[in-house]
């Protein structure tokens, strides 16, 4: 019954690589989030997808492909990993995408490049 | 340039103790959210603060949302091992809707 989930935990790969994580969300809802938590635990946001659409797109190398088959899903794709992509991504969701609106967090996929 | 400016960094105290973190701003929020994140976990929402001066209480956490809704904090009474975590105070800015993350405070309670 977990709402928001990450595979895979872990990571270790090396660099140069491409890699994706994978997102889903049983909450029903239509906002999706992905964010990059660094080594200093500073946590920022990337992508937020709503209903399928892409809506917020930080400045991230575009390395970095963000895909959402659904509402419930929000994948990540990272070509040619470097060192410094390194960090815990989050996923999140929210129904809406009011900034009121409560945040639901999975449990981070951490990526380590070697 | 960090937008949100959280302090202490790190705050290591005894249980029963009391303790005030912080997380102020030169910029203007039309809300402000804490969040408490556990180790090898994600972040999980405390409370939504939208109006300046207001003040929330969640059992002994208590916050505050400072009057020109720049500045919160976050006061908890008689500390506890189970407050252990990193506290994060995020803001969102007029009509966007993004959330921007201080760097947090690292607290330790020790029994």
């Amino acid at each position: 019954d977990t709402a928001v989930s990450q595979t895979p935990k872990y990571l270790v790969t090396q660099m140069g690589n491409d890699k994706s994580i994978k997102c889903e969300q049983n909450l029903g809802h239509d906002t999706m989030y992905w964010y990059k938590q660094d080594s200093k635990k500073f946590l920022k946001i990337m992508f937020s997808y709503n209903n399928k659409e892409l809506i917020i797109n930080e400045t991230v190398p575009n390395r970095f492909s963000p895909k959402s088959p659904d509402k419930a899903h929000l994948n990540l794709h990272i070509n040619s990993l470097e060192l410094g992509d390194s960090a815990v991504y989050f996923c999140a969701s929210s129904q809406g995408t009011s900034s009121l609106n409560e945040q639901f967090f999975g449990p981070g996929t951490r990526l380590t490049v070697l | 340039t960090q937008l949100l400016e959280q302090s202490p960094q790190f705050l290591s105290i005894q249980e029963g103790e009391n303790l005030t973190v912080y997380c102020n701003s030169s910029s203007v929020f039309s809300s402000l959210q804490w969040y408490r994140q556990e180790p090898g976990e994600g972040p999980v929402l405390l409370v939504t603060v939208v109006t300046g001066g207001e003040v929330k209480k969640l059992k002994r956490l208590t916050f505050q949302f400072g009057d020109a809704r720049k500045d919160s904090s976050l006061h908890i009474t008689a500390a506890q091992p189970g407050d252990t975590g990193l506290y994060l105070c995020a803001g969102a800015r007029g009509s966007n809707y993004k959330l921007t993350f201080g760097k947090g405070t690292l607290l330790t309670v020790n029994p």
